[in-house]
């Protein structure tokens, strides 16, 4: 089966950029996404469609992708984006068929 | 505001039954495709189904095909998912969610705050 993988965890000092990659075979045919999950809480999308933000997102997260690898970017990290992030896309099978990778903790020092 | 709030989990026994719904309000229900997604205990987040608008099609995550069935009542806005045949391997926090689709792929813009689904004897 189809899998996306992502670093376990990832650590930063406040105000430096954390970059959190995901790679996955179809990523180059597919959109990839992001969501951040804080403790206790549901998912947030914070980036779709590869590298667009959507509405209320902070502008220190950005979006890139290079062949079968995509990567979340967080500058200037903050204490408050301490958070589990997991990248989205779909298999090459169809668009509808769902995969997440298996997230990466961002801890911030 | 977009607001989905599940209802329906529980403690069930291995083999047994349950129906999670999903109550959206705060945009067209029927203009949406929906979805479902869980995560196990302290794991990350699977996929389990999608519903088109219209409930014409439906897709599956290979581990519940044949035990799960994904539906939807557009003139209640709401959103189920009959669970059968469950397993301890399917104890998790079930999320609603609304899906969103593009050209290149399918993802999900809002989420339910999740039902507990334990299976356990």
């Amino acid at each position: 089966s189809y899998e996306l993988t992502q670093p376990p965890s990832v650590s930063v000092s406040p105000g430096q950029t954390a970059r959190i990659t995901c790679s996955g075979d179809a990523l180059p045919k597919q959109y990839a996404y992001w969501y951040q999950q804080k403790p206790g809480q549901a998912p947030v999308l914070v980036i779709y469609k590869d590298s667009e933000r959507p509405s209320g997102i902070p502008e220190r997260f950005s979006g890139s992708s290079s062949g079968t690898t995509v990567t979340l970017t967080i500058s200037g990290v903050q204490a408050e984006d301490e958070a589990d992030y997991y990248c989205q896309s779909a298999d090459s099978s169809g668009t509808y068929n769902v995969v997440f990778g298996g997230g990466t903790k961002l801890t911030v020092l | 505001e977009v607001q989905l709030v599940e209802s329906g989990g529980g403690l069930v026994q291995p083999g047994g039954s349950l129906r999670l719904s999903c109550a959206a309000s705060g945009f067209t229900f029927s203009s949406y495709w929906m979805s479902w997604v869980r995560q196990a205990p302290g794991k990350g987040l699977e996929w389990v189904a999608n519903i088109k608008q219209d409930g014409s099609e439906k897709y599956y995550v290979d581990s519940v095909k044949g035990r799960f069935t994904i539906s939807r009542d557009n003139a209640k806005n709401s959103l189920y998912l009959q669970m059968n045949s469950l397993r301890a391997e399917d104890t998790a926090v079930y999320y609603c969610a609304r899906g969103m689709t593009t050209v290149r792929s399918y993802y999900f813009d809002y989420w339910g705050q999740g039902t507990l689904v334990t299976v356990s004897s």
